[in-house]
């Protein structure tokens, strides 16, 4: 099993660009959700799915859209990146709820907004 | 909407000495409590969890982390460090009647030899 993949590990964007964080799992989890982490506040939710084609808002969802078409991915678009979304973007899955099961995370996005 | 409070950013240790990484919540309802562990450029992985029964709860490298309901706390204890455990540790808290989990900020570890 690779587990949960994110691609990619690097990625330069200008202000105003859009793209897409790729994020798959091959553990058959139901519940997915994408982090932000950033110095000194830990992770923060951004948005979470419990199961294909539902999907739900965190904590800092704006500026962020994502959608579930498979068990598998997850995939997280920025629309108009700004400075302020220059972080480190964790990916993570888990069998059930993620209320109370173990999180597997991906080994991360490092995004810079110049 | 639940908290988490992480009260030291830094801990630094001389190896072979005792370590306590504190760690307080805030919630209305019941909750489930987790540390996760981070080392360096990798992604976070799950040390223990608190969910019911036992308020003491152990992992498997020698961490044990104990829930106290009064005191609304999850620390975290290790009675003697390595060098391998500097890393950076979270602290997790989600309710029960929600699927959104707050992060602390985390304590970065160093042990020193």
């Amino acid at each position: 099993n690779a587990g949960v993949t994110q691609t990619p590990k690097f990625q330069v964007l200008k202000t105003g660009q859009s793209m897409t964080l790729q994020c798959a799992q091959d553990m058959n989890h139901e519940y997915m959700s994408w982090y932000r982490q950033d110095p000194g506040m830990g992770l923060r939710l951004i948005h979470y799915s419990v199961g294909a084609g539902i999907t739900d808002q965190g904590e800092v969802p704006n500026g962020y859209n994502v959608s579930r078409s498979t068990t598998e991915d997850f995939p997280l678009r920025l629309l108009s990146a700004a400075p302020s979304q220059t972080s480190v973007y964790f990916c993570a899955s888990s069998y059930g709820s993620g209320r109370y099961n173990e999180q597997f995370f991906g080994p991360g996005t490092r995004l810079t907004v110049l | 909407a639940q908290s988490v409070t992480q009260l030291d950013s830094q801990v630094p240790v001389f190896e072979e000495a005792p370590v306590e990484l504190r760690c307080n919540y805030s919630s209305s309802v019941s909750v489930y409590l987790f540390w996760y562990v981070q080392y360096p450029n990798q992604g976070l992985q799950l040390l223990l969890k608190y969910l019911s029964g036992s308020t003491l709860v152990e992992s498997i490298n020698g961490f044990e982390a104990e829930f106290n309901k009064s005191q609304t706390s999850f620390h975290l204890r290790k009675p003697s460090v390595h060098i391998s455990d500097t890393a950076e540790y979270f602290c997790a808290v989600s309710e029960s009647d929600n699927n959104d989990m707050r992060f602390g900020a985390g304590t970065r570890l160093t042990v020193k030899p």
